[in-house]
């Protein structure tokens, strides 16, 4: 079936250390997103990219990076420098060009910070 | 103040009663989205609406483009409707991107 995978479901980092979430989808979507979910607060967007090898930061891009070198991947870095990265994430893919595209949302991976 | 903003907060009924979410909005949009998020975290679309009205089975989404609101209805609640109901608007700047409510938590008792 197609979707977008998200892994781990549950992750913990250690401080300085650097960890990387994987998002995949088989939907064939341009466009993906990474959001960040904080308990009552709505979802913000962390980076997007609308097409492969082009991203832009979105409204919390500090201490995360992104890549996308191919169409169905879009991991997400969570860097030494994110002094508060516990939260639940969610990426997030639609196809482009109409504004009836929705967004498919994966299952989301909750980072913990030990 | 939020961009976009949801009524209640918390929701609680009892199994049958008719259910409203609230979402108001101050930004001009293209469209606005109901998102549906199950205690495990997955999101799945309810609706699309940039007019009108929409129905899916007992689930009800109205917009109101002038007063930038919008109402989710569920009509015969039943408690696996319990789950975090989300607005979000797209912007009609071009940039393809969601503005979320902070989410309505609606509980269902049997």
């Amino acid at each position: 079936d197609g979707g977008i995978t998200q892994s781990p479901k549950y992750l913990f980092r250690k401080e300085g250390q650097n960890v990387t979430l994987s998002c995949e989808q088989n939907l064939n979507h341009d466009a993906m997103y990474w959001y960040r979910q904080d308990p009552g607060q709505g979802l913000r967007l962390i980076y997007y990219s609308q097409i492969v090898n082009d991203f832009q930061k979105g409204d919390i891009a500090e201490g995360y990076s992104v890549s996308r070198e191919k169409k169905e991947s879009f991991p997400l870095t969570v860097t030494s420098a994110q002094k508060n990265p516990t939260a639940f994430y969610l990426c997030a893919s639609r196809r482009r060009g109409a504004i009836q595209n929705i967004q498919y949302f994966g299952a989301g991976t909750r980072l913990s910070v030990l | 103040k939020n961009e976009v903003e949801q009524s209640p907060q918390n929701l609680t009924a009892q199994e049958g009663e008719f259910i409203t979410i609230n979402c108001s909005y101050s930004v001009g949009i293209s469209a606005l989205h109901w998102l549906q998020q199950h205690p495990g975290g997955g999101i799945v679309s309810l609706f699309m609406l940039s007019s009108g009205k929409k129905k899916h089975g007992r689930l009800i989404a109205t917009i109101n483009i002038q007063e930038k609101h919008s109402s989710l209805h569920i009509t015969a609640s039943h408690p696996r409707d319990s789950a975090v109901y989300i607005c979000a608007v797209l912007s009609n700047f071009g940039n393809e991107k969601l503005t979320f409510g902070t989410g309505t938590r609606l509980t269902i008792i049997p």
